[in-house]
């Protein structure tokens, strides 16, 4: 497809469980971007990627979230030990570079019970 | 670091009116506006953006303007349609994207 794609576009889960969300950004995006969102609020950044390697992570909240973009097409963030505050909707997005368009995917909706 | 306010967090206009949403941001670095839509269940897309080089910037029914000594920045939506409702989000950045900070959202609603 030609936009950036985010599987899945929901997931439960209970408290404690460990979740992947996908993200395949624009071919020939070298940069992606996951942001969070939650209600009402505007898109809160959580980390960027330049090719394969995490540029800057300073958004991520704590420990139990990650990122990896092995071969600098397809992220995966991946939360461990999941907690009800990390209920949210997930973005991705990509660009040209980090200054380019951003181009934003539809979001995973994480919710935990 | 860099804080946007946007405002008013609802807006109702008549179909046909003109729509005007204001931001104010903090850091005097930054360079870079943004304005983003976003509808519901779908990701934000840039409608329009604008550097700090210039004052406004026109796109058909929708214009930015830009007051660099004030620090605000506002976009307007002439004769507005029933697809222009939506949430928009303005943003504020030092020349990259990754370190945009986003304003609250103003949801606009187009009245029949």
């Amino acid at each position: 497809g030609a936009g950036v794609s985010q599987t899945p576009s929901n997931k439960v889960t209970e408290k404690g469980k460990y979740v992947e969300l996908r993200c395949d950004p624009i071919s020939g995006h070298t940069a992606l971007y996951w942001y969070r969102q939650s209600l009402g609020q505007g898109p809160e950044f959580l980390i960027y990627f330049q090719g394969t390697g995490a540029a800057d992570d300073s958004g991520l909240p704590n420990d139990r979230f990650f990122a990896v973009r092995p071969e600098g097409s397809v992220s995966t963030l991946k939360i461990q030990r999941t907690e009800r505050g990390d209920s949210a909707v997930y973005l991705c997005a990509s660009s040209h570079g980090s200054t380019g368009e951003l181009f934003f995917g539809e979001g995973s909706r994480l919710t935990v019970l | 670091g860099e804080n946007v306010e946007q405002h008013p967090s609802t807006l109702s206009v008549q179909e046909g009116d003109s729509a005007v949403i204001k931001c104010t941001y903090s850091d005097s670095a930054s360079n870079y506006f943004p304005w983003y839509k976003q509808e519901l269940g779908k990701g934000p897309q840039l409608i329009i953006d604008i550097r700090s080089n210039v004052g406004e910037k026109k796109d058909q029914r929708i214009a930015v303007t830009l007051n660099k000594t004030a620090k605000h920045f506002s976009l307007h939506i002439t004769e507005t349609q029933p697809e222009d409702s939506a949430v928009y989000f303005c943003a504020a950045s030092y020349d990259s994207n990754y370190q945009l900070i986003w304003g609250a959202g103003t949801k606009l609603i187009i009245k029949p």
